[in-house]
Order: C-alpha cells, then structure tokens, then sequence
C-alpha cells in the first residue's frame, strides 16, 4: 500500500460546480497536510496548509483534514475555468528530518 | 522577486552524457531540494541540502550527486545519463527543513530527454 493515495483523474466539471478533491494515507505519523496547485508545465505552489485535524478555510478553499479516518479534502466553491490544474497532497511528520510525502496529483478541469 | 531559478528549462541528452542542472533561489532559505515528477510517480526527492554545507540522499538519489556551492545554489548533476532519468527536475527552497509543515517553494522545472 503506498503511504499517500490520490485519484489521478482527470475530474471534469462544469464552471460553478463544487469540487471536492481527497487523498487517504496510511502513516499516523503525519501531523502537517497541504494542499498544492500545480499548473501546466510550471511547479507546484503551496494552496493550503492544515497542522492535524480540522477545517481551515480560505476565501473559495477549504481544507478538512480527518485523521481518525486518514483523510483529507479540498474543496473548491464556485470553481472557475482558473482553478484547471493538479493539485497535489502532501504531509510530513514532525520528528526531526521527516520529508514531504506527496500524492500522485489529481488533474481538474473546469468548463466554462 | 525571482524565487527559486532552475536552468536550463528544457535539454536533451544522448546516454551516456553528462549535465549539471543549476538552481539559485533568492530567499535567503536554508534547505534545498532536488525532485523529479514522472507520470503515475508524483513527486519524489532524489537530493536535500537542510542547510548550507550538508547534503543527504532522497528517495531515488541513484545516477545522481549534488553541490551546496553557497547559501544560494544547489545544483544536480548526472554523470552519466541513463533514459530512466528522463523526466521533469524541480528545485525547491524553504526557509528551514521541510518538516513541521515549513513552506516549499518550487522552480518552474527543468524538462530533460535522454535518447
């Protein structure tokens, strides 16, 4: 079983739709959960930052982490034709040299 | 504010060449980072430097070395490039060690080809 599991997609919805992106993880050691946007041919940027369980919000994003269940989500209100990208999970652990695990990237596309 | 700059964007090798792909980044961050992302793969760290003067391996650092020139440059090198390495390479930064959910900051990436 890999450590991070992410539907690769691609997810297509209409401009305006709810979207709702999830990864699952196996390793109860991760503590931080992020979300990143990754456009075509350009790098990851960091969208989203979560520290254990919970939901933190940001204007159209938000972000749920469920530990107990080794789940996160984001989702995308009133997503756009802008917010077509791969977005990327990511989590690390807190002790010492722990790296950035990442999810596989789950590209979304948003019809005008 | 320039961020993380990789070069060059896109090169393609024969196998058995040898490249160096450079990376600066202008944050003043500690800890650097070399990715590779391959279709059905994701991300994943072949070399770090947490701060200047250390390096570690990665995930994958096989085929691979880097240098810490300075606080600013990390660079990659493959001595002798095999098709495997084919693939895209970021360079990343953070202002300390990536663990307790420190910030990334990536390049654009490099695109390599080996033939």
């Amino acid at each position: 079983q890999k450590e991070v599991e992410q539907d690769p997609g691609p997810l297509s919805v209409p401009e305006g739709a709810i979207v709702s992106l999830n990864c699952t993880y196996s390793n109860s050691a991760f503590q931080y959960f992020m979300w990143y946007r990754q456009y075509s041919r350009k790098g990851p940027e960091l969208l989203m930052y979560t520290y254990s369980s919970g939901n933190k919000e940001d204007g159209r994003f938000t972000a749920q982490v469920d530990k107990s269940s080794k789940y996160i989500s984001l989702f995308i209100r009133d997503s756009q034709p802008s917010d077509s990208a791969t977005y990327l999970c990511a989590m690390s652990g807190s002790s010492g040299y722990s790296t950035l695990t990442f999810g596989k990237g789950t590209m979304l596309l948003v019809s005008p | 504010n320039a961020g993380v700059t990789q070069t060059p964007k896109f090169q393609v090798l024969k196998t058995g060449q040898s490249m160096t792909l450079q990376c600066a980044q202008d944050m003043n961050h500690n800890s650097m980072y070399w990715y590779r992302q391959d279709p059905g793969m994701g991300l994943r760290l072949i070399y770090y430097s947490a701060s200047e003067g250390t390096t570690d391996k990665g995930e994958v650092p096989n085929g691979y070395n880097v240098s810490r020139l300075n606080k600013r440059e990390f660079s990659l090198r493959l001595e002798s490039a095999a098709p495997s390495q084919t693939s895209v390479y970021f360079c990343a930064s953070s202002e300390v060690w990536q663990s307790s959910g420190n910030t990334i900051y990536f390049g654009e990436g490099s695109w390599l080809t080996v033939v």
